[in-house]
């Protein structure tokens, strides 16, 4: 099994909502991540978890809050988001690679829409 | 902090032909990774291929090759006879060693008939 799934593929919110976004993955992968992406541009790294713990924090809004319940599974908690929110939210988890880099492994996303 | 430079942000290709992306990229770290990834207007992040930096050999993964040229700090994705399904968003991505990705900004490669 090598591949990050995510759930929901689409997701629409108000202002006021609490939503979660989940993402998994079997590989037994160490580390995942969230990713925020804006149209035409690059991901923006949000959170890494490794072995279960944030490791990571861009410096997100409270408003998102990630929880890492076990290590195959990932969660976005949603409260009070902004229209700016509004993006693709993406999913993945990396192996170490020979070379000593970690290569991720991308989810399909969620594609979110604040109003 | 590292940097990756991808100055071109719309190429075209016809079919059949190939093309070469660009990305340069700066860094004072000896042990880092490479990154190509594809991304579709579907939204999924396609791994398409890896180099490490103390590869000897450039990379190559079916019709993907990568032209690294480490002295100069660059790893260009060449594609091969393109195809129609090639046209997307292309993202090089650095890695350090810190579990985190460096992105360019991309290139939107269009594929003509």
């Amino acid at each position: 099994d090598t591949e990050v799934t995510q759930t929901p593929k689409h997701l629409v919110m108000g202002m006021t909502n609490k939503k979660s976004l989940k993402c998994e993955q079997h590989m037994g992968h160490r580390a995942m991540y969230w990713y925020k992406q804006k149209a035409k541009k690059p991901p923006e790294l949000m959170f890494v978890y490794s072995y279960e713990k944030l490791s990571i924090n861009e410096s997100v809004p409270s408003r998102f809050s990630p929880e890492c319940p076990n290590s195959s599974l990932l969660n976005l908690h949603l409260h009070a988001l902004q229209p700016e929110d509004s993006a693709l939210y993406l999913c993945a988890s990396s192996r170490l690679l020979a070379g000593a880099s970690y290569e991720q492994y991308f989810g399909p996303g969620t594609r979110l829409t604040v109003t | 902090a590292q940097k990756i430079t991808q100055t071109q942000p719309g190429m075209f290709v016809q079919e059949k032909e190939a093309v070469t992306l660009d990305c340069t990229y700066d860094t004072s770290d000896q042990s880092y990774g490479l990154f190509w990834y594809k991304q579709p207007s579907s939204g999924e992040m396609i791994f398409l291929i890896y180099q490490g930096s103390y590869d000897e050999q450039n990379a190559t993964e079916g019709r993907y090759s990568l032209n690294f040229q480490k002295a100069r700090k660059s790893a260009n994705l060449v594609i091969s006879a393109s195809q129609l399904g090639d046209s997307a968003m292309y993202f090089c991505a650095y890695e350090g060693g810190s579990e985190k990705l460096v992105f360019g900004k991309g290139t939107k490669l269009t594929v003509n008939p």
